[in-house]
């Protein structure tokens, strides 16, 4: 089945430290995103990817870094510029640039950094 | 920029009874509008989306919603509520520019 696998499920970290998070989509889908989750909040757009190679900031990118050298993937780093990583992070992708076509989500990465 | 805007984080509703939540857009753009639901611990799901086809949506789960131009609005609906129904809920919008907005949810809770 199509979808888009974030690994892992839960991940713990200690302050000061890097640490990655995976997103791999087979749905073939151009468009890849990253939004972070917090209680109240809804959700917050980190980064961006229309096309490989190229991404764009969100409104919430200070302290996360992210590449796009496939179009399968599109990994996360939370730096230890983050002041406040802890979080449930979610990924997404979206199959066309037409206005109704919606995102596909995986089942989201919960990061707790101690 | 675009937003949506959900009014009420929570919404309790007896088993049963009519579900209603609601949405409302900033009417800058074209509204491309989306409903999504969340369990606990997992991603979001589709509901339904408009497509500008019918004014009335008809999504998964016995949901709908109806877009309503004048009033900025596309408010979820379901006539029967179900225990099942309990998730957390989220309107978005997604813009010219390919970015997706999400409101900031309404938490349903159904009363056996």
């Amino acid at each position: 089945d199509g979808g888009i696998t974030q690994s892992p499920k839960y991940l713990f970290r200690k302050e000061g430290q890097n640490v990655t998070l995976s997103c791999e989509q087979n749905l073939n889908h151009d468009a890849m995103y990253w939004y972070r989750q917090d209680p109240g909040q809804g959700l917050r757009l980190i980064y961006y990817s229309q096309i490989v190679n190229d991404f764009q900031k969100g409104d919430i990118a200070e302290g996360y870094s992210v590449s796009r050298e496939k179009k399968e993937s599109f990994p996360l780093t939370v730096t230890s510029a983050q002041k406040n990583p802890t979080a449930f992070y979610l990924c997404a992708s979206s199959g066309g640039r037409g206005g109704n076509s919606p995102l596909h989500f995986g089942n989201g990465t919960r990061l707790t950094v101690t | 920029a675009q937003s949506v805007t959900q009014l009420g984080s929570h919404v309790s509703v007896s088993e049963g009874a009519l579900v209603l939540l609601r949405c409302n857009y900033s009417s800058s753009v074209p509204p491309y509008l989306f409903w999504y639901v969340q369990y606990p611990n997992q991603g979001l799901q589709l509901l339904l989306k408009y497509t500008s086809a019918a004014t009335l949506v008809k999504g998964i789960n016995g949901f709908e919603a109806e877009f309503k131009k004048s009033e900025t609005s596309f408010h979820l609906t379901k006539p029967s509520a179900h225990m099942s129904d309990a998730a957390e809920y989220f309107c978005a919008v997604r813009t010219d520019g390919n970015q997706f907005y999400f409101g900031t949810g309404t938490s349903l809770t159904v009363i056996p």
